[in-house]
């Protein structure tokens, strides 16, 4: 167990719909990392925020939102979805705010848009 | 363009024997790399890294060789066993400002019996 929660672990919706998919750091962890892996590709770095505020951004659409609470808790939000959305949905968490230091992954959500 | 990459998105080996997984970078300026294990069902699991100053490091029966020359790195996996099988990534930090891990495809090892 990697101490990163992630809820839900399944996630079955309409295309068009919107969804909200939720991440708990490690204890301590300031740092939350969100990854899409789908079957076609590799993991693929969406967003990441430190300490309540957006660090680093990567190839995420314009469809896809993220924050993280006081309490460092992250959601990550998707709108009109699209089949092509489907896909696992990693948060990742670390102590600092550089990704030069080990990240701990969640279990993920497997996302399904049919 | 920049990428990461693997060489062998299959690698089978025979429980007990050496396994070496390879991955090609092309971004000269990236100083900290990791290999991840991902099972199946699984998130990826932090097994080794290794920053661009160092050429070897050793873990539990895993060690990460890294070549700068040619921008090659390696996980080796010493005795593999049954519970070795999955899917391995390995992941680079560029430098210069951008703040995120860039992950390979992925090479899935099988270990046989």
């Amino acid at each position: 167990d990697s101490g990163v929660t992630q809820t839900p672990k399944h996630l079955i919706t309409a295309t068009g719909q919107r969804v909200t998919l939720r991440c708990s750091p490690r204890s301590g962890d300031l740092s939350v990392y969100w990854y899409q892996q789908s079957l076609d590709q590799g993991l693929q770095f969406l967003i990441q925020y430190y300490n309540g505020e957006e660090r680093a951004k990567g190839n995420i659409l314009e469809r896809f939102s993220a924050q993280q609470f006081p309490d460092l808790h992250s959601e990550l939000n998707l709108s009109s979805l699209e089949l092509g959305d489907s896909a696992l949905y990693f948060c990742a968490s670390s102590v600092q705010g550089s990704t030069n230091t080990e990240a701990f992954f969640g279990q993920g959500t497997r996302l399904t848009v049919v | 363009g920049e990428s990461v990459g693997l060489h062998l998105p299959t690698l089978s080996v025979q429980e007990g024997d050496n396994s070496i997984i390879n991955c090609a970078y092309s971004n000269s300026a990236s100083d900290y790399f990791i290999w991840y294990k991902q099972e199946s069902g699984k998130g990826p699991q932090f097994i080794i890294d290794i920053r661009s100053n160092m050429d070897k490091r050793q873990g539990q029966r895993v060690t990460v060789l890294l070549n700068k020359t040619v921008k090659h790195l390696s996980l080796q996996i010493a005795a593999t066993q049954p519970g070795d099988s999955a899917v391995y990534f390995c992941a680079e930090n560029r430098a210069g400002g951008e703040n995120k891990l860039t992950f390979g495809t992925g090479t899935q090892l099988k270990v046989e019996l």
